[in-house]
């Protein structure tokens, strides 16, 4: 059973389309992230849901939207895609605070 | 706001020989820390975690860490290392509330056989 799962696992797209990633977890966790990593590994928070609710949005472009159907998903749609948008982008979940936060394995996303 | 540092970009030990990942924190209140390791192509794997309590924390497959208040730091270790420990460990802090984690930019380990 995975824990947090994440599809499609690569994505290769042109620039200027609009895409979507989904992720579900399964651990029964409230708090869900979307986290982008660059080409130099660097990790940045993007979106922070809590029982469905936008908590956090970082300095993220509008043209990136989260949506939260359930606790339990959290997907990433991206319209008008740039070649910038090329990186790996990790789903994650936790609970309560304090505890750790589990990864899905993440999406790999090139823009050409 | 609370932030990591990992001093180096990579590490170099041999096979055997024990092995220290540097992380130094900085938060308003009462850090929680946390070791990720991520091997490649993979996602983040969580190795272990300070919340309160022994300054010693051990984690998954033989790494533990030591939490320093007064110096901010919470170093990764291993007393012998081994070839599959090789791989990109992140340490992450989060402040008191429900925050996201926040991570340092990551320090890759080369265990050399």
């Amino acid at each position: 059973d995975t824990a947090v799962s994440q599809t499609p696992k690569y994505l290769v797209t042109q620039m200027g389309n609009d895409k979507s990633i989904k992720c579900e977890q399964n651990l029964g966790h409230d708090t869900m992230y979307w986290y982008k990593q660059d080409s130099k590994k660097f990790l940045k928070i993007m979106f922070s849901y809590n029982n469905k609710e936008l908590i956090i949005n970082e300095t993220v472009p509008n043209r990136f939207s989260p949506k939260s159907p359930d606790k339990a998903h959290l997907n990433l749609h991206i319209n008008s895609l740039e070649l910038g948008d090329s990186a790996v982008y990790f789903c994650a979940s936790s609970q309560i605070k304090g505890t750790e936060a589990f990864f899905g394995q993440g999406t790999r996303l090139t823009v050409v | 706001a609370q932030s990591v540092a990992q001093p180096e970009d990579q590490v170099n030990v041999a096979e055997g020989n024990p092995l220290t990942v540097k992380c130094t924190y900085s938060v308003s209140g009462n850090p929680y820390l946390f070791w990720y390791v991520q091997y490649p192509n993979r996602g983040l794997q969580f190795l272990l975690k300070y919340i309160t309590g022994d300054n010693l924390v051990k984690g998954s497959y033989g790494f533990e860490a030591e939490f320093n208040k007064s110096q901010t730091s919470f170093h990764l270790k291993k007393p012998s290392a081994l070839v599959s420990d090789s791989a990109l460990y992140f340490c992450a802090v989060r402040d008191v509330g429900n925050t996201p984690l926040v991570f340092g930019k990551g320090t890759r380990l080369s265990v050399i056989a």
